[in-house]
């Protein structure tokens, strides 16, 4: 079953703009990951943060997580062609099974 | 972060047929998963890997379909068993860290004919 709900399903910006991406779940949580997806290849980490936290950065990647709304959105500044892939959260409720949101498909437009 | 393989990175098999896929990691670690992504959907846990511990099957899921072994630490493999063409998905396995962070082998492509 899916614990998380990313928004937008899709998303298709200008090089060089900003991408947001949304993630909301319906239980309490240790922990949510966010990980990347290029044409259904492997997934590569991003970040994880942990339900104290509030935000987190990497490099171009921002993350913000609101228990109280119980969402966690990721920000991908000055976006790259590189940056077209699929994005997926992933929630840790503490029973250290991860539960993938349905992705959000991101394309970089020239 | 721990190195994932897995064996092989594709096969295309028929119908009934059984395909036995393998994943290894680069250091030891208590748990490994399973997971299915289906075309165009996200990931579903298909069980979690335990050594010295038969796996646990989520909901939907069952062992004789799905047998898995994990005979050490560093190694698990995931058994598709008599195929059907709903069975073409990628499968991926995935250890978890001690900082609880997951990371993912590069995935086994089935497709089933």
């Amino acid at each position: 079953s899916q614990q998380g709900e990313e928004d937008p399903q899709a998303l298709s910006i200008q090089e060089g703009e900003n991408a947001t991406m949304n993630c909301s779940y319906k239980t309490s949580i240790n922990n949510l990951q966010w990980y990347r997806q290029n044409s259904g290849r492997g997934l590569v980490h991003l970040i994880l943060i942990r339900s104290n936290e509030r935000e987190k950065h990497s490099g171009r990647l921002r993350v913000t997580l609101d228990t109280s709304k119980k969402s966690s959105s990721l920000l991908i500044t000055a976006s790259r062609a590189a940056d077209t892939a699929s994005y997926f959260c992933a929630t840790d409720a503490g029973d250290d099974k991860i539960i993938f949101g349905k992705g959000t498909r991101l394309h970089i437009l020239p | 972060s721990a190195v994932i393989s897995q064996k092989p990175s594709r096969d295309i098999c028929q119908r009934g047929t059984s395909l036995t896929i393998q994943c290894q990691v680069d250091s030891q670690v208590t748990m490994m998963f399973w997971y299915r992504q289906q075309p165009g959907q996200s990931l579903t846990l298909i069980a979690t890997a335990n050594q010295g511990s038969e796996a646990t099957y989520e909901s939907g899921f069952v062992i004789d379909k799905f047998p898995i072994s994990r005979p050490n630490l560093t190694f698990s493999t995931l058994t598709v068993s008599n195929m059907s063409p709903e069975d073409s998905s990628i499968y991926l396995c995935s250890v978890e860290e001690p900082t609880d962070t997951q990371y993912f082998g590069p995935g086994t492509r089935l497709t089933v004919l």
